[in-house]
């Protein structure tokens, strides 16, 4: 059975940093890319990060380029985002998902992870 | 960035009703279109990929179509559990991948 279990959340200040862990199991995790989407309250789904297999290819939304890092170590089946000068508009539920195919870019999310709920505020 | 507009923002219809949603594109995504299902505290839940793809365990009730800038989805006879918000995401030009804005289904 897939499961992803996202950890790391908490209240954080404004300036603050945070690291999210997704520990995933029930797959090859080295051969699919990974993602993390964000939920803020009351709003919509944002995606935030992807993260080729390898690790070898990351990208980012505009609006976290420079203070998010997307990380992934194949020994522990865990994918990482790495959050720094955190900001109230960060405040989110944030998921983890994984790419569908493996070896595959192609950003089909088929199983996501229950989240874990990031707040920004002093 | 490929902006998804999402019609309506609240869709109110009793069970066993049909319902039809609609996501548009500000430019082609040809038919990289994904629909997910979310209910309140829970994760999103794949629908549809691809404009017309079910995702494995989808019921057959539910059903996509659409190409270019235009998609519908289409649940044709709404169970109690269907009630949700519903999302559109494409994959066609990325970074950014990008969501709709969303449609609450409720109970009428």
């Amino acid at each position: 059975e897939v499961q992803l279990v996202e950890s790391g959340g908490g209240l954080v200040q404004p300036g603050g940093s945070l690291r999210l862990s997704c520990a995933v199991s029930g797959f090859t995790f080295s051969n699919h890319w990974m993602t993390w989407v964000r939920e803020a309250p009351g709003k919509g789904l944002e995606w935030v990060a992807s993260i080729k297999e390898d690790g070898s290819d990351t990208y980012y939304v505009d609006s976290v380029k420079g203070r998010f890092i997307i990380s992934r170590d194949t020994a522990k089946n865990s994918l990482y985002l790495e959050m720094n000068t955190l900001r109230g508009e960060d405040t989110a539920v944030y998921y983890c998902a994984r790419v569908a195919e493996p070896y595959s870019s192609n950003q089909i999310f088929d199983y996501w992870g229950q989240g874990t709920l990031v707040t920004v505020s002093s | 960035e490929i902006v998804l507009t999402q019609s309506p923002a609240t869709l109110s219809l009793s069970p066993g009703e049909r319902a039809t949603l609609s996501c548009r594109a500000s430019q082609s995504v040809s038919r990289y279109l994904a629909w997910f299902q979310q209910k309140p505290g829970q994760a999103p839940r794949l629908l549809i990929y691809d404009a017309s793809n079910r995702a494995t365990g989808i019921p057959a009730r539910f059903s996509g179509s659409g190409s270019g800038t235009d998609f519908t989805l289409t649940i044709s006879s709404l169970e109690p559990e269907d009630f949700a918000v519903y999302y559109c995401q494409q994959r066609s030009s990325w970074p950014p991948l990008t969501f709709g804005g969303g449609t609450k289904v409720e109970i009428k």
